[in-house]
């Protein structure tokens, strides 16, 4: 049972270059979140989705895409990267809303050069 | 703005001892909080929770109290255990349903054999 998946774990990027962080769970939860985590900062709500085909706007959205084409996957996008994007993006799900508890990914650390 | 805070970066205490986190939040419309802690590398994880229209839960070693006229929580661990050394972040949900869940900056506990 893996629970929540996040590929990458580490990845560097040019500013300007784009990538997608793949988020995978296998417990057929609806509610799927991206967050990120800065140094010395709590998480913060970037997306998230309450269901397959849903996507919405969190507290920090500007800058990411999403989608949830699959109910197992969560996509975070990056079009263009900039060095302020540098950050630990957890990814979450549960079944039952924020108060499920949220069940987290091990998060991809990304460095924007 | 912090809507939720927590003052202390670090604790250090001794094994066997309580443990004491807290969390000082402004928001009067927060209705339900969270604790979850987050070794290194990994993903947080679910600790323990409480409705605002509750004072005290309890799970095993681990209390959250809630003291809605001062807007504090505070987590007890008791017996602390070496294991238990992680950073602690507080989360709280505003009243009405949100998926958007507001954490904390988190402070390291350290128990200490």
């Amino acid at each position: 049972n893996a629970g929540v998946t996040q590929t990458p774990k580490f990845r560097v990027l040019k500013t300007g270059q784009s990538m997608t962080l793949l988020c995978a769970q296998d417990m057929n939860h609806e509610y799927m979140y991206w967050y990120r985590q800065d140094p010395g900062m709590g998480l913060r709500l970037i997306h998230y989705s309450v269901g397959e085909g849903t996507t919405a706007k969190g507290e920090v959205p500007d800058g990411y895409n999403v989608s949830r084409l699959k109910k197992q996957n969560f996509l975070l996008g990056l079009e263009s990267a900039a060095p302020s994007q540098t950050s630990v993006y957890f990814c979450a799900s549960t079944p039952t809303g924020a108060l499920g508890p949220l069940h987290f990914g091990n998060g991809t650390r990304l460095t924007v050069t | 703005d912090q809507q939720v805070k927590q003052n202390s970066p670090s604790l250090s205490v001794q094994e066997g001892r309580i443990s004491i986190l807290n969390c000082d939040y402004t928001n009067s419309m927060f209705d339900y909080f969270l604790w979850y802690k987050k070794y290194p590398a990994e993903g947080p994880t679910f600790l323990i929770s409480i409705s605002s229209i509750k004072d005290k839960n309890e799970d095993g070693r681990f209390t959250v109290f809630l003291n809605k006229s001062a807007k504090h929580l505070s987590l007890h661990i008791v017996p602390s255990q070496p294991g238990d050394s992680a950073v602690y972040f507080c989360a709280a949900r505003e009243e009405g349903g949100s998926e958007k869940l507001v954490f904390g900056k988190g402070t390291k506990l350290t128990v200490n054999p």
